[in-house]
């Protein structure tokens, strides 16, 4: 799988939008992005995911820019709540999808 | 729909010891995968189980090994325990992957070897 590099922390203002950028510009053709969070050292969630086309669900949208090789995760109204670590890994579909590469994240924090 | 279930949640072991961590996966998810996350760490992935059958390691010794039931529920055994295999162990299932779904979590067991 190919590796991702994000940044390790950043700050956001409650109520505005979060933008967090990942970087995979050695991903293939067949890789899908995912996003996930973790909060406390819970298990992490899953955010939302994509190909190629952006996508948008209930809790964040995803952008991809045209040669693939980086995208943005967009939280449109941070909440404190949204405070936790962000993972951004690429992986293949399938039942030969095997292992998934997390790097250490980027650190959001939602301050007042 | 159930979500996916860890024990036991904190476990405290010996080095040298043997432990065996459980995992229930989500209902209608047929794979699941084990991952270890130090602190301050990403989760770093040991294994997936499809069909019981191990289809896919990371960069773990042999002492890490795994099984699946027919129910799809998992187990993840450590022999020789080393101080270094402190950390939190996450379960994750996912559905039959001919689609690109996410993985569902469980909320980890907490290993702690002194």
């Amino acid at each position: 799988d190919a590796k991702t590099t994000q940044p390790p922390s950043m700050d956001c203002a409650e109520g505005r939008a979060a933008n967090l950028p990942c970087n995979h510009s050695t991903i293939s053709g067949n890789e899908y992005v995912y996003w996930y969070r973790q909060i406390h050292s819970q298990g992490p969630q899953y955010i939302i995911h994509g190909l190629k086309n952006n996508e948008t669900n209930e809790m964040a949208s995803l952008i991809i820019t045209e040669d693939r090789k980086s995208s943005t995760l967009i939280l449109p109204h941070a909440t404190l709540r949204d405070t936790a670590v962000y993972y951004c890994i690429v992986r293949v579909a399938g039942t030969n999808a095997g292992k998934s590469t997390f790097g250490d994240g980027t650190t959001l924090t939602v301050k007042p | 729909e159930t979500g996916v279930t860890q024990s036991p949640t904190h476990l405290i072991k010996t080095r040298g010891q043997q432990v065996t961590l459980r995992c229930s996966s989500q209902s209608g998810h047929n794979t699941v995968s084990w991952y270890q996350q130090a602190l301050g760490q990403g989760p770093q992935f040991i294994f997936q189980y499809y069909r019981e059958e191990e289809n896919g390691r990371g960069n773990f010794p042999p002492r890490f090994s795994g099984l699946q039931f027919p129910n799809y529920s998992s187990e993840l055994n450590v022999n020789a325990l080393e101080l270094d295999d402190s950390a939190l162990y996450l379960c994750a299932s996912s559905p039959p992957a001919s689609l690109p779904y996410g993985y569902t979590f469980g909320s980890g067991t907490r290993l702690t070897v002194v």
